[in-house]
């Protein structure tokens, strides 16, 4: 069973600093990993798809990367603004069902 | 907002009655799911349908009953309901396996409160 952790539960940092975003999973063969983000009370909005061929993906200030081999993915934003305050989840699949298992997410806050 | 809508948007029930939500996609999707977010708690799938057809159910209770009529449409039914049924209840469509898609897409999302 895959088992997803985000840590750390909370991050605040001021305005204008980089942000990095932790995920492990326990099952290497997992197949893609989609970061999501939150707002309270709200819907997920899909941020990235990384597919098991590829390592990284980016999208304006956000950038991810997969590394299978240590059960790690990263998320990077680049100079956060407090529009980035959110909650941010990360959920892998595998190949062959629909399953995602998420993490509990990591909610951030970014202080004018 | 998103090509997935939920109704309603927020829901309040008591133990006996019978409700149903409902969600609609606009993607051209062919699969379809519904998730169950409680409070400091990782989403928990429950159910999923490809193509009309339920492709998993994750051991959820019969109070919970999913109906797919079209690949555009997917309804969960509420019955009998307890107060540790609270939750945010989220749909979420996506390509089937046998196209290649990944990518889930989510609703807004129905607040749900049994009393």
């Amino acid at each position: 069973k895959q088992e997803v952790t985000q840590i750390p539960a909370a991050l605040s940092v001021p305005e204008g600093e980089n942000l990095v975003l932790n995920c492990s999973f326990t099952d290497s063969a997992i197949y893609n990993l989609q970061w999501f983000r939150q707002d309270p009370g709200k819907g997920l909005t899909s941020l990235l798809l990384i597919q098991s061929s590829q390592r990284e993906q980016t999208s304006g200030r956000l950038n991810a990367s997969l590394d299978k081999s240590s059960g790690r993915s990263t998320l990077y934003i680049a100079a956060s603004q407090p529009g980035d305050s959110a909650t941010y989840l990360c959920a892998g699949g595998g190949l062959n069902d629909y399953k995602l298992s998420f993490g509990a997410g990591t909610t951030v806050t970014v202080r004018a | 907002e998103t090509g997935v809508t939920q109704t309603p948007r927020h829901l309040v029930m008591g133990m006996t009655n019978k409700k149903s939500l409902k969600c609609e996609q606009h993607l051209g999707h062919n699969a379809m799911y519904w998730y169950k977010q409680s409070a400091k708690k990782p989403l928990e799938l429950m159910f999923v349908y490809s193509l009309e057809e339920r492709v998993e159910n994750n051991s959820v209770p019969s109070r919970f009953s999913p109906e797919c009529p079209n690949s555009s449409h997917l309804f969960l039914h509420l019955h009998t309901l307890q107060p540790e049924d609270s939750a945010l209840y989220l749909c979420a469509s996506s390509q089937d396996r046998a196209s290649g898609g990944y990518e889930q897409y989510f609703g807004p999302g129905t607040r749900l409160t049994v009393t």
